[in-house]
């Protein structure tokens, strides 16, 4: 059975640093997309950012420079590292797995709240 | 890039087959059969119901379909049960130069 298990997510001042981890069990991160998908209070769902199996990386307009997608093979885990938080970052935010290809999104983390206020 | 564009909400009564659209470009979802759709309940993480279109996975009801025609993508859900009310997003490979996925506004579903 595929778990992935998100943490890490809390407030933070704006300009400040929030490390994401998802750790997952059932499949193998590195052998598989993996994404950052978010949900801001009562809005609808954004795609982050996806590290891919051969290691490429890409994000969403609105984050690049500012947030870093990893993982660890050793630990099985995902990581998203987000500086410079803005108010507009708050969101729930999901690690999702791609084993139904690079464009889709199977196994979903129950998510962590990221809020990001003074 | 903007969302691709959905409904608010939809309707139908027990038994009823309702359809929801999500349309966009030709650099999205007219241009790639990388069209999925998941469903979501209050509080809780999106589910994967239809991948590559017109794919279901394993564990979906046969109940649930998609399609595609030009620019605009169709899931349409037969037989309404209860257990179907949620909200439901579409989602579309638009990458072109690079990799990049955009997601629909969403659609409130409610069973009558």
């Amino acid at each position: 059975e595929v778990q992935l298990v998100e943490s890490g997510g809390g407030l933070v001042q704006p300009g400040g640093s929030l490390r994401l981890s998802c750790a997952a069990s059932g499949l193998t991160v590195s052998s598989n997309s993996m994404s950052w998908v978010r949900q801001a209070p009562g809005k609808g769902l954004e795609w982050v950012s996806v590290i891919h199996s051969g290691g490429s990386t890409y994000y969403v307009d609105s984050v690049k420079g500012r947030f870093t997608i990893a993982r660890d093979n050793s630990k099985n885990t995902l990581y998203l590292q987000m500086n410079s938080l803005r108010a507009e970052d708050t969101a729930i935010y999901y690690c999702a797995s791609g084993i139904c290809g690079d464009y889709c999104f199977d196994y979903w983390g129950q998510g962590t709240l990221v809020t990001v206020s003074s | 890039q903007s969302a691709l564009t959905q409904p608010r909400s939809v309707s139908g009564s027990p038994g009823q087959s309702v359809t929801i659209s999500c349309t966009g470009t030709s650099s999205d979802v007219g241009g790639y059969n990388y069209v999925s759709w998941y469903q979501q309940h209050p509080g809780k993480a999106p589910k994967l119901m239809v991948s590559d279109v017109s794919k279901r996975p394993s564990g979906v009801p046969d109940r649930f379909s998609g399609s595609k025609s030009g620019n605009t993508a169709s899931l349409t859900i037969s037989g309404l049960q209860a257990e179907d009310e949620a909200d439901y997003y579409c989602c579309s490979y638009a990458g072109s130069y690079t990799y990049h996925v955009i997601f629909g506004g969403g659609t409130k579903l409610t069973v009558l």
